[in-house]
């Protein structure tokens, strides 16, 4: 079965300075990848996904994602975060053999003035 | 185009008495999962099920739950005999197609006293 690692719990930056999440995966098929954002309180929102194609994934809020096939990774990233940006981080991981999601414990990513 | 809706979004118990969860998933989709989110942790599966059928119950505890999801209706997740350690956040997801993007609902947060 596939298993996520995210290397951080939680992640402290400023406002407009650069970010990653790190997101590490193990499978032994081909896999789904997905990044969620949980804002206190509220259910999980898909931030961007990476099926097949591009390495290089886009998302909402000026969010992306590279999918790295030979270190099996799948980073999150945003060139300049804002205070709105301030949430916990899943990644997830499936594949097409399983019926469940895996998710990551999940980064807390705090952003300060 | 209303997307995943949970109720109630919290519900208190006492030790004994029972829990029903209920998931409406989004227009047109028939997959629907259910995960558990403990605090401080990721998320973690239970439970796959198309209309009235379970496929995947690996994640659900073997005693006390149980999952459905009729052919009219919501999907409901009903816990007997509730227990301190079930207090946790309940989250629904529903998708169109298999292993296809999981759109989440805003979660029930059970409360056990």
């Amino acid at each position: 079965a596939q298993s996520v690692t995210q290397l951080d719990s939680q992640v402290p930056v400023f406002e407009e300075a650069p970010v990653e999440l790190r997101c590490n995966y193990s499978s032994s098929v081909s896999v789904y990848l997905f990044w969620y954002v949980q804002y206190p309180n509220q259910g999980l929102q898909l931030l961007l996904k990476y099926l097949s194609g591009s390495t290089l994934v886009k998302g909402i809020n000026g969010f992306e994602a590279e999918f790295n096939k030979s270190q099996t990774s799948f980073h999150l990233r945003k060139p300049s975060v804002h205070i709105s940006d301030t949430a916990e981080y899943f990644c997830a991981v499936s594949n097409y053999n399983n019926n469940d999601m895996r998710f990551g414990a999940g980064t807390r990513l705090t952003v300060k003035p | 185009n209303a997307g995943v809706m949970q109720n109630p979004r919290h519900l208190v118990r006492r030790r004994g008495q029972e829990a029903r969860l209920r998931c409406s998933p989004m227009k047109g989709h028939s997959h629907v999962y259910w995960y558990r989110q403990l605090p401080e942790e990721g998320l973690k599966f239970m439970v796959y099920l198309q209309k009235e059928n379970i496929i995947d119950e690996s994640g659900m505890p073997k005693e006390r739950f149980s999952a459905e999801f009729p052919k009219e209706g919501p999907s409901i997740l009903r816990i007997q005999q509730v227990v301190r350690g079930d207090s946790a956040a309940y989250f629904c997801a529903s998708s169109l197609v298999r292993q296809e993007t999981q759109y989440f609902g805003p979660g029930t947060r059970l409360l056990v006293l």
